[in-house]
């Protein structure tokens, strides 16, 4: 199972809106709505951001926001703050039983 | 508070053997699938293998299928990871993660990872 693809990196300055990508195929992202985000800081475990495409887990806040069209998933951040500079990973279910994440995005606030 | 404590991880030699731990607390560890995710050093994220609650179905990443063996025990809130014929490539912090839901594949919380290095 190949890895999701996504930028390598992406930056908006504060206040800013960045949408980060995540490209599969119809076996994974196209096929099914179980993509989900992850915000990963230096040395710390990820957290899930977004589940489902679109649904956020209770605490994280409204300015995170996922869609998908066709094979293609993202995530928007608006409103950028400081403490959004991280590594953000998407993943998918696949029609293989497993799960594949993308290759992350570094984000950087200026 | 959910808590996800691995342990296990140290220095071994390519074709050796490891079993990870996993030491879950602070939620109905039964209701829950559970999984490991590693990362490589300076790596993205890799999921390995998935367990369902009560241990019926097991899934594997094909990189460590018949290699690795995820297996879980309820009575002590445990998730395990055995770990054959190692590999440098695998090489990793390897994390614990539950599910969401009933095996939705969504990993909501993680522990804070135990590091695995394959080298002679």
């Amino acid at each position: 199972q190949s890895a999701l693809t996504q930028p390598a990196s992406v930056s908006g300055s504060p206040g800013q809106s960045i949408t980060i990508s995540c490209t599969g195929t119809s076996s994974d992202v196209g096929g099914y709505n179980y993509v989900s985000w992850y915000q990963q800081h230096p040395g710390k475990a990820p957290k899930l951001m977004i589940y489902d495409v679109s649904n956020r887990p209770s605490g994280v806040s409204n300015r995170f926001s996922g869609s998908k069209s066709g094979n293609t998933a993202s995530l928007t951040i608006s409103g950028l703050q400081a403490e959004d500079e991280a590594d953000y990973y998407c993943s998918s279910y696949t029609s293989s039983s497993s799960s594949v994440f993308g290759g992350g995005t570094k984000l950087t606030v200026l | 508070e959910v808590q996800l404590v691995e342990s296990g991880g140290v220095v071994v030699q390519p074709g050796g053997s490891l079993r990870l731990s996993c030491a879950a607390s602070g939620f109905t560890f039964d209701d829950y699938t559970m999984h490991w995710v590693r990362q490589a050093p300076g790596k993205g994220l890799e999921w390995v293998s998935l367990i369902s609650w009560d241990g019926g179905s097991t899934y594997y990443a094909d990189s460590v299928k018949g290699r690795f063996t995820i297996s879980r025990d309820n009575s002590k809130n445990s998730l395990y990871l055995q770990m054959n014929s190692l590999r440098t490539e695998d090489t990793a912090l390897y994390y614990c993660a539950k599910d969401l839901k009933s095996s939705s594949w969504i990993f909501d919380y993680w522990g804070q990872g135990t590091l695995v290095t394959v080298s002679s």
